[in-house]
């Protein structure tokens, strides 16, 4: 089972919305609504943030949004704070596996 | 509060073996599948291996199929991972998570380092 494509890095400057993208295929992305998405900070662990690609769990900010479109999933960052800079991971449910991660983006606030 | 802390870690030899542990609370932890993943050094996160809440279904990545042995003991609210016949390629930061399958996990540890060196 092949990683989920991430960009390696997005960048914006504090205020700005940024949108980080993870492409699978029709076995992982494509074929069921579990894509969640993960927050790490520099020598934490995961953190979810997103899951069943739409839900925030309780706690999570609202400026922190999910949404899918074919294969692809996207996270959206509105309202870009320092505390958001931090390495962000997708994950999908797949026919096989069961869960493949995505490969990592490195958010910076500029 | 739910929480999971991971405990076991440590230096070993390549060939030699190491069991980490999860101790888990905050949460009825037989009610619920639990997992392990991985992240090496610099890299992404790898899912290595799940158990059921009645430790009657297993799942075991390549990676670590044949080596590697997943357990729970739900009256400890413990889970534990086995590692036998250790790598280089095994050097990593283990976490345990609570898994919601299938929509993957939605607690973890803190994590507890393996380095598998000579």
């Amino acid at each position: 089972q092949s990683a989920l494509t991430q960009p390696a890095s997005v960048s914006g400057s504090p205020g700005q919305s940024i949108t980080i993208s993870c492409t699978g295929t029709s076995s992982d992305v494509g074929g069921y609504e579990y894509v969640s998405w993960y927050q790490q900070h520099p020598g934490k662990a995961p953190k979810l943030m997103i899951y069943d690609v739409t839900n925030r769990p309780s706690g999570v900010s609202n400026r922190f949004s999910g949404s899918k479109s074919g294969n692809t999933a996207s996270l959206t960052i509105s309202g870009l704070q320092a505390e958001d800079e931090a390495d962000y991971y997708c994950s999908s449910y797949t026919s096989t596996s069961p869960y493949v991660f995505g490969t990592g983006t490195k958010v910076t606030v500029l | 509060q739910v929480q999971l802390v991971e405990s076991g870690g440590g230096l070993v030899k390549p060939g030699g073996s190491l069991r980490v542990s999860c101790a888990a609370s905050g949460f009825t932890f037989s009610d619920y599948y639990m997992s392990w993943i991985r992240q090496a050094p610099g890299k992404g996160l790898e899912y290595i291996s799940y158990i059921s809440s009645s430790g009657s279904t297993i799942y075991y990545a390549d990676s670590v199929k044949g080596r590697f042995t997943i357990s729970r003991d739900n009256a400890k609210n413990s889970l534990y991972l086995q590692m036998n016949s250790l790598r280089a390629e095994d050097t990593a930061v283990y976490y345990c998570a609570r898994d919601q399958l299938p929509r993957g996990g939605d607690v973890w540890g803190q994590g507890t380092t393996v380095t598998v060196s000579s």
